[in-house]
């Protein structure tokens, strides 16, 4: 059975701080998708990795893709209130399309 | 707004009912997942659509079944409902079904209550 482990599981900080949210499985994946859920939302897509070793950024975030493909992590810089929610990576398996969905990582940055 | 719709946003029944719940994917997208996501287990996968044939099969219950019709539309039935059938259901769509074809979109979501 394919497992994405999430770390940490929770995660709560002063906003302006750094946070690195880490995604790891003995599996590869064909890609590797990250999202961000509020409370009583749909996952909202946040990127797409799919060469190992790729790095993507959204403004404040970086995203990293392993360069085995089994890994992956997301970097905030200076943290706001706003980018409080639940992150979910995701990775697919090639196997037909379903996600392999990690654990999540809650986030909570106070002001 | 992702293009995934899904109704209703709430449902509330009692135990042993049955319920439907509804996805319209995003215009042009072929492939439909269902998932659950509870507090314990996280997201789940439960079963996948393309193009109106099932293609995949998670750890979906005897009691639940899916359907995606012609106009690419989903439901995700479910029976003989218990209390631990209480969830948040989500739909997702995409395009494909590999690579940068399955991104998947997700929709806001159907909280089922079973009491």
């Amino acid at each position: 059975t394919q497992l994405l482990e999430q770390s940490p599981q929770f995660l709560s900080i002063q906003e302006g701080e750094n946070l690195t949210v880490y995604c790891n499985s003995s599996s590869v994946f064909s890609s590797l998708q990250w999202y961000r859920q509020e409370p009583g939302e749909g996952p909202v897509l946040l990127v797409t990795v799919v060469t190992g070793g790729e790095v993507k950024k959204l403004k404040r975030l970086t995203f990293q893709f392993g360069d085995a493909r089994k890994d992956s992590s997301l970097h905030i810089t200076a943290a706001q209130p706003g980018d409080t929610g639940l992150y979910l990576c995701a990775g697919d398996d090639n196997q037909g399309g379903k996600l392999i969905f990690g654990q999540g990582t809650e986030l909570s940055v106070k002001p | 707004d992702s293009g995934v719709t899904q109704t209703p946003k709430h449902l509330i029944t009692a135990t042993g009912q049955r319920v439907t719940l509804r996805c319209s994917p995003r215009s042009g997208d072929l492939s439909v997942y269902w998932y659950q996501q509870s507090l314990d287990q996280g997201l789940q996968f439960l079963i996948q659509y393309y193009n109106g044939e099932e293609r995949a099969k998670g750890n979906i219950l005897e009691r639940f079944s899916a359907q995606q019709f012609p106009d690419l539309h989903s439901e995700l039935n479910l029976s003989s409902l218990e209390l631990g059938d209480s969830a948040l259901y989500f739909c997702a769509s995409s395009t494909g079904v590999t690579g940068i074809q399955n991104i998947q979109y997700f929709g806001a979501g159907t909280r089922l209550s079973v009491l």
